[in-house]
């Protein structure tokens, strides 16, 4: 079955670059979905596709996927930013459906 | 203004049953597959059941198959999800949301929750 990695945490500066990856067999060949959660809120659907970015969701974020690893880059960081993301993709078997990586908990220091 | 709101949540005692429920409004219910998706307090998002928008295509967690059955009904706006045999570990947030197409894509609108908590 479909395993997702992602790294517990990642801490970065106001006004850098924030780099969470998703690890996974093959995922450049499966479309790869990120989710944003602040804390006591609902997620978010930030990127799509890969991608794509729904209406509203800020230039600054951006996805990239490719061989066994994809990325959610967040430029220009602000403490607004701070929250858990996660990653997802449908699963490959039959039987397998929506798979989370374990989530990211993104500081901004 | 798309919006999809749980209800029906609350305290249940293992082995007994729950039924959520979920009414979206702002766009055609009947073109989207709708979810359900958990989290446990303090953990991460686990994806729990889905239904495409002609209900010919329904998808459940090993961890909840055979216990919980999701259901919509088009006509009312509404998407369902009867548990029935709960279990501690099934405490958790429960989140509705809408697919982005009618078949499973990636989950675009969240409601913000029902908790569910099973305890004696």
């Amino acid at each position: 079955s479909d395993v997702l990695t992602q790294p517990p945490s990642v801490s970065v500066a106001p006004g850098k670059t924030a780099r969470i990856t998703c690890g996974g067999s093959n995922l450049g060949g499966k479309s790869v979905h990120w989710y944003q959660q602040k804390p006591g809120q609902a997620p978010v659907l930030v990127v799509y596709d890969d991608s794509d970015r729904p209406s509203g969701i800020p230039e600054r974020i951006s996805g990239s996927n490719s061989g066994n690893t994809a990325t959610l880059t967040i430029s220009r960081v602000e403490a607004g930013d701070e929250a858990d993301y996660y990653c997802q993709v449908w699963g490959s078997s039959s039987d397998q459906f929506a798979v989370f990586g374990g989530g990211t908990q993104l500081t901004v220091l | 203004e798309v919006q999809v709101v749980e209800s029906g949540g609350g305290l249940a005692q293992p082995g007994r049953s729950l039924r959520l429920s979920c009414a979206a409004s702002g766009f055609a219910f009947d073109d989207y597959a709708m979810h359900w998706v958990r989290q446990a307090p303090g953990k991460g998002l686990e994806w729990v059941s889905g239904i495409n928008w002609k209900s010919n295509n329904i998808g459940y967690a090993d961890s909840v198959k055979g216990r919980f059955t999701i259901s919509r009904d088009n006509a009312k706006n509404s998407l369902y999800l009867q548990m029935n045999s709960l279990r501690a570990e099934d405490t958790a947030f429960y989140y509705c949301i809408k697919d982005g197409n009618g078949y499973f894509t990636f989950l675009e609108s969240w409601g913000q929750g029902a908790l569910v908590t099973v305890s004696s």
